[in-house]
């Protein structure tokens, strides 16, 4: 079935710091969808992406659709506290399929 | 705006047991899903619903799990007879049709001892 390999696994950073994380499938989508999860809540849509090579800004959110149609990446840039959770990346028909998710710690 | 609204939040059960999940969606939305994660596999979807007829369930783990749309404002999933490896957080989310946006609901927390 189709997979959604998602890394790092978890990441731990001061505040201030920069972010990257990415995903990559084993198909080809049309649509790249990033997630994030606070605590005890259910997941948020941060960035669509509906072009390859489409990239995608959201304050300090970044996201890209790669070329191939394979993968995306997600950059958050001079992290902040609030942006500890789970950050998933997901494939888009009707359903979705997730990847695995990264977990972010951020230090103050 | 009320989102997507599940109860109960947290359900603790002993094996064996009829659990029932419960879910309103999102006034307008005509797609319903139901998911279930675990640490070992993620968000899984199990069941979605359009206009109220379910479309897909194969992601159900097996018989002992059941879904029902009686109505576009409600729906649930009913675990029978309910086993500890069930235990995980159950989330409903929403969809207005041709919108990859869903809004996920709370999640329910299952314990099955």
């Amino acid at each position: 079935g189709q997979q959604l390999n998602q890394s790092p696994q978890s990441m731990f950073i001061q505040e201030g710091e920069d972010v990257s994380m990415n995903c990559t499938s084993s198909s080809i989508f049309n649509t790249w969808l990033w997630y994030k999860q606070d605590p005890g809540e259910g997941p948020v849509l941060l960035i669509a992406l509906y072009k390859a090579g489409e990239l995608t800004s959201n304050g300090r959110l970044t996201a890209q659709f790669g070329i191939t149609r394979k993968d995306s990446f997600l950059n958050i840039s001079a992290s902040i506290p609030s942006d500890v959770g789970i950050y998933f990346c997901g494939q888009a028909g009707t359903a979705l399929i997730f990847g695995k998710g990264t977990t972010l710690s951020v230090s103050s | 705006d009320a989102g997507v609204i599940q109860s109960p939040r947290h359900e603790v059960t002993e094996m064996g047991q009829e659990v029932t999940l419960r879910c309103k969606p999102i006034s307008g939305h005509d797609y319903l899903f139901w998911y279930r994660q675990t640490m070992m596999r993620g968000l899984e979807l199990l069941i979605y619903f359009n206009n109220n007829v379910p479309i897909d369930d194969s992601g159900m783990p097996e018989d002992r799990f059941s879904a029902k749309m009686p109505n576009a404002s409600f729906s649930t999933l009913k675990i029978q007879p309910s086993e500890p490896r069930d235990s995980a957080v159950y989330f409903c989310a929403s969809s207005r049709g041709g919108n990859y946006e869903q809004f996920f609901g709370p999640g329910t927390r299952l314990t099955v001892l």
